[in-house]
């Protein structure tokens, strides 16, 4: 059984700039959640894909977008970056939508210049 | 929404038990508690999730007072890889279609030899 992994580990953007982050969800889950977490912070809700429809959104702007792909893999984009966007990007896969027991990855670590 | 607080940090010793405690006072009819431990450079890892009452696992117990405003994480003879942070969180896991999941600001763990 694969566990859920993230990439690219690291990442070095500009202000303005675009961003995509990726994650494969463990086998057999059907459902996505992203997360940023800045340093010293607990993890801020994104939003959730449940079988490959968005199925709730924390508070962040349209400029987060994502997509949930049939294998149940995910990509968050991040529009016109901004320096607080730099922070670890966490995604975790559950086997049904809502809080359900989730696992995490290792995240991507994102700095905005 | 549920919002959730917890202390900053506790300070213990190895073969003590801890017992760090949550408080959320809106919790919604629906909503779960779960609880996740992270360390330094990683994804959360799942603990334990409940809804009232008392929860155990292997590794944890939850207990749930009647009017579900709180809950408390309780590790039995802590070690020192059990340094941490620990976060509590509340969200639904029974309507797929509300999905606002908060994590509280955790609790950081430090075990003494």
């Amino acid at each position: 059984e694969t566990g859920v992994t993230q990439s690219p580990t690291h990442l070095i953007k500009t202000r303005g700039q675009q961003v995509t982050l990726r994650c494969s969800s463990q086998s057999g889950h059907n459902t996505v959640s992203w997360y940023q977490q800045a340093l010293g912070q607990g993890p801020q809700f994104i939003f959730q894909y449940y079988r490959e429809e968005e199925n709730g959104r924390g508070n962040f702007p349209p400029r987060f977008s994502g997509l949930q792909f049939p294998n149940y893999s995910s990509e968050l984009n991040v529009n016109a970056l901004e320096l607080d966007d730099s922070a670890l990007y966490l995604c975790a896969s559950s086997l049904g939508a809502g809080a359900s027991e989730q696992y995490f990855g290792p995240g991507t670590r994102l700095t905005v210049t | 929404l549920a919002k959730t607080t917890q202390p900053i940090s506790m300070d213990s010793y190895e073969g003590q038990e801890v017992n760090i405690t949550c408080s959320h006072n809106n919790i919604a009819t629906n909503d779960y508690i779960t609880w996740y431990q992270q360390f330094p450079s990683q994804g959360p890892r799942f603990i334990i999730q409940g809804y009232k009452t008392k929860v155990t696992n292997e590794v944890a117990s939850l207990f749930i007072p009647a009017d579900r405003k709180s809950s408390t994480l309780s590790l039995p003879r802590v070690s020192l890889s059990d340094t941490a942070v620990y976060y509590c969180l509340v969200g639904d896991v029974i309507d797929s279609s509300a999905s606002k999941i908060i994590f509280g600001s955790g609790t950081r763990l430090s075990i003494r030899p």
